[in-house]
């Protein structure tokens, strides 16, 4: 099972910051979070990804609390491109295969 | 920019029909996944594979699967027998390592079993 939660959905109008927020309170000191994305039907996209520090690329930014049990992807200036389902993931590599483990995700809906 | 791809991007088929579907991960990649998502659900992990071997499969990488890389490029997943659940849209992803690397997915095949 999916070892985070992130609320069902979330609007946000274009050009705005978009902040999506997922909990991660179990994460163990070597998981790392990682954000992905999967718009309509098409394959999943990885988006950014951090251990303990906050991090940033040219999609987004990533704000790990200190304790590591939350954190928020923010995407700085929202476009109607940006409508996807946004999945938080939790992955530790284990034997060789860091397989992902994803849930239901976030809808996010860019409104003009 | 590399890209994953799949082929068929769809295939309908009869229930206990082989299936194969075929992948072109990333070319300098080593670790190769299959992943599952039934329509309306979420994306399922099936399998990995490392070193011309599974690393790992979960529950539903039952006897009636399989996979492999049969000529280095080329990374199939094999259906023995179809099901009707087996209908989803199967995703490929590759990853150069693990540990902290980002999977690339490619576009997906949408499998219907009828």
């Amino acid at each position: 099972d999916a070892k985070t939660t992130q609320p069902p959905s979330m609007d946000c109008a274009e050009g705005r910051a978009a902040n999506l927020p997922c909990n991660h309170s179990t994460i163990s000191g070597n998981e790392y979070v990682y954000w992905y994305r999967q718009i309509h039907s098409q394959g999943p996209q990885y988006i950014i990804h951090g251990l303990k520090n906050n991090e940033t690329n040219e999609m987004a930014s990533l704000i790990i609390t200190e304790d590591r049990k939350s954190s928020t992807l923010i995407l700085p200036h929202a476009t109607l491109r940006d409508t996807a389902v946004y999945y938080c993931i939790v992955s530790l590599t284990q034997g060789g295969s860091e397989k992902l483990v994803f849930g239901k995700g976030m809808k996010l809906t860019v409104n003009p | 920019e590399p890209e994953v791809t799949q082929t068929p991007s769809h295939q309908v088929t009869q229930m206990g029909q082989e299936v194969i579907l075929r992948c072109v991960p990333i070319s300098n990649h080593l670790y190769f996944y299959w992943y599952r998502q039934i329509l309306g659900q979420k994306v399922e992990f099936l399998v990995s594979f490392y070193n011309n071997e599974i690393s790992e499969k979960s529950e539903i990488f039952d006897d009636q699967f399989s996979v492999e890389r049969p000529d280095g490029s080329n990374f199939t997943l094999k259906i023995r027998s179809t099901k009707l659940e087996d209908s989803a849209m199967y995703f490929c992803a590759s990853t150069f390592r693990t540990a902290a690397y980002e999977q690339y997915f490619g576009p997906g095949t949408r499998l219907t079993v009828t």
